[in-house]
């Protein structure tokens, strides 16, 4: 089965901090990985996403996250946080044939604080 | 270009009555998924077309139902209400089915009475 854990409902940290957003996935099969990010009243943004190749993705607003097959894992992280990355920030994952359904994790909610 | 439209944005409706929300994604975009959003059970599947065709349903009741067009637009349809339906119903496009990632709309924030 697949699924996708996000260990931290809460993240907060304080302005220009460097900051990890944890997200584990399992599958028995492939998966492509997705951060999306929501912000109050709106849908979720698409930050980020891991197809294949090198295992270091970034994002325009400087998030980069890491594809790590050993660990299961696809943290996301940002070595400097502003007030505007206040968030809800959502992993999710996605297998690369047969049904094309996503799972998403339940969501880190980012408070950065000034 | 557009992104994708939700209409409407808000709804306010009374238990046993039914509702349709409506998505348009974004031009070229054939598939097109829906997702319930609350505060306890977090993004839940509904439901994925791809060219007219539901290709994945979630776990919920047969009083959720949906379709999409032959211009790829898409509805869903709720009969029925009960208060537990009180939610963001959010839709999302892609351009195809895998690796391509969602667009999702401002979604329906759908209040049940």
């Amino acid at each position: 089965a697949q699924s996708v854990t996000q260990l931290d409902s809460q993240v907060p940290v304080f302005e220009e901090a460097p900051v990890e957003l944890r997200c584990n996935y399992s599958s028995s099969v492939s998966v492509y990985l997705f951060w999306y990010v929501q912000y109050p009243n709106q849908g979720l943004q698409l930050l980020l996403k891991y197809l294949s190749g090198s295992t270091l993705v970034e994002s325009i607003n400087g998030f980069e996250a890491e594809f790590n097959k050993s660990q299961t894992s696809f943290h996301l992280r940002k070595p400097s946080v502003h007030i505007s990355d206040t968030a809800e920030y959502f992993c999710a994952s996605q297998i690369t044939s047969g049904t094309y359904k996503y799972i998403f994790g339940t969501g880190t909610r980012l408070k950065v604080l000034a | 270009k557009a992104g994708v439209t939700q209409t409407p944005r808000y709804l306010i409706k009374t238990r046993g009555q039914q509702v349709t929300l409506s998505c348009s994604p974004i031009s070229g975009h054939r598939s097109v998924s829906w997702y319930q959003q609350t505060p306890g059970q977090g993004l839940q599947f509904l439901f994925e077309y791809f060219s007219e065709t539901q290709r994945n349903k979630g776990n919920f009741p047969g009083r959720f139902s949906g379709r999409q067009f032959s211009n790829s637009r898409s509805e869903m349809n709720v009969s029925t209400l009960e208060l537990g339906d009180s939610a963001l119903y959010l839709c999302a496009s892609s351009l195809t089915q895998q690796g391509y990632g969602y667009t999702f709309g401002s979604g329906t924030r759908l209040t049940v009475v």
